[in-house]
């Protein structure tokens, strides 16, 4: 069975500009998590989908937003981006909102120049 | 609120050495505990899990066991090999959906 996917590994963006990361989970997961990993901060909760629906969300400005698709597949977007918002982002899927494992990605690098 | 916090790095071991790393939580209610593992370069891969008190998580040799009144889920491993050279991460997750809190992290270096 294939692994969660995210899509680009790498990406380089300037100040202001938005940026949209994508991510795929294993077949037959319907939940979604994303998480912010920086050297200072480590590793932070975003969001939370299942079902198209958000079902939580972490501490971060409404610049940082989300989606997920009918077929489970999700994206993040952030919109005018800051330097701090340099990070690598992580997805996680799992089978539901109740399972205790959730298998990671192998994450989205993102530069902010 | 639920936290997680991790003893500081780096940790340097010999090979065949004895590995701890200390976790404690502050969590409401019976959190399910984790350990994580990122190599280099890649995501987090589950190392183990423990979902209530007294259960003993354990795989490749690592083993944790949750201690509710110590509020603590310490990871062990008998001999460290140079391939454990990793971060470990401790994780719990409590009654908010699949929200994972993760403490800081440890870096292992295993020397030869």
């Amino acid at each position: 069975k294939a692994g969660v996917t995210q899509t680009p590994r790498y990406l380089i963006k300037t100040r202001g500009q938005q940026v949209t990361l994508s991510c795929s989970p294993i077949s037959g997961h319907r939940s979604v998590s994303w998480y912010q990993q920086t050297p200072g901060q480590g590793l932070q909760f975003l969001f939370e989908y299942f079902s198209e629906t958000q079902r939580n969300k972490g501490n971060f400005p409404g610049r940082f937003s989300g989606r997920q698709f009918s077929n489970s597949r999700s994206e993040m977007n952030v919109s005018t981006l800051e330097l701090g918002d340099s990070a690598l982002y992580l997805c996680a899927s799992s089978l539901n909102l109740v399972t205790n494992e959730q298998f990671f990605g192998p994450g989205t690098r993102l530069t902010v120049l | 609120g639920n936290s997680v916090t991790q003893m500081e790095g780096p940790v340097t071991l010999s090979e065949e050495a004895f590995l701890t790393i200390n976790c404690t939580y502050t969590a409401t209610g019976y959190p399910s505990l984790f350990w994580y593992v990122q190599y280099p370069g890649e995501g987090l891969q589950l190392l183990l899990k423990a979902t209530k008190a007294d259960d003993k998580g354990s795989n490749k040799g690592f083993e944790a066991t949750y201690r509710k009144e110590t509020t603590s889920f310490h990871l062990e491993k008998g001999s460290v090999q140079v391939s454990d050279s990793a971060v470990y991460f401790c994780a719990l997750k409590g009654n908010q959906g699949g929200k994972l809190i993760f403490g800081q992290g440890t870096e292992l270096s295993v020397k030869p």
